[in-house]
């Protein structure tokens, strides 16, 4: 089975803090996405990414960007945390279209 | 873009009852729909998936059916019992390199004994 590992579970920061979430997966998919879920909004899409050092915007992208240095690997990053960001953050990874998610992580900005 | 709508938001069942959820997209192209469950405290789990060259698929008590001329999939969930109650998401996509799913906005389905 696709194992998606995220860095942690839980994460709270303060708002103007810089904030990185690591995704990890292990069984060599092209496809990585970042998903941001908001109870009565669903799954929405941050950003995704179909190959190293390649990035596509999704649709909610404005406060993030991400980075793909490894086909394993892929970072979402708050550039300046912000109270509206306060949400939980899906990992997934897909080959070709079967997406497997991470646990997820709950991020709080105070 | 595409654009999926999901009904109803919430469900409640009695044991042993059926449960439907309805989903319908608008972009003609796609051509995956996969369906998720999300139990408290974990990530979306897939539970079944239909591509657009059938009309319907089956797996024990969960079955998807795909009318793609109306542009609508449904999850039809059979004799319910208590640990299906959890967060149903659908979902739609092209399929292809360089896309992603693009999900409704969930169903939370609640099963009573």
């Amino acid at each position: 089975d696709v194992k998606v590992t995220q860095s942690s579970r839980y994460l709270v920061k303060r708002t103007g803090e810089k904030v990185f979430l690591e995704c990890v997966q292990d069984m060599d998919h092209e496809n990585m996405f970042w998903y941001r879920q908001d109870p009565g909004l669903g799954l929405r899409l941050i950003y995704f990414s179909y190959d190293v050092k390649m990035k596509e915007k999704g649709d909610i992208p404005e406060g993030y960007s991400v980075s793909r240095e490894k086909k394993e690997r892929f970072s979402l990053i708050l550039e300046s945390a912000s109270t509206n960001q306060t949400s939980m953050y899906l990992c997934a990874s897909s080959l070709s279209g079967s997406t497997a998610f991470g646990p997820g992580t709950r991020l709080t900005v105070l | 873009g595409e654009n999926v709508e999901q009904h109803p938001s919430t469900l409640s069942v009695q044991e042993g009852d059926s449960a439907v959820i309805k989903c319908t997209y608008s972009d003609s192209a796609s051509n995956y729909f996969p369906w998720y469950k999300q139990e408290l405290g974990k990530g979306p789990q897939l539970i079944i998936d239909i591509r657009s060259n059938v009309g319907e698929k089956k797996d024990q008590r969960i079955a998807v059916t795909l009318n793609k001329t109306a542009k609508h999939f449904s999850l039809h969930i059979t004799e319910t019992q208590p640990e299906d109650s959890a967060v149903y998401f659908c979902a739609a996509s092209i399929n292809q390199a360089g896309t992603a799913l693009i999900f409704g906005k969930g169903t939370t389905l609640s099963v009573s004994s």
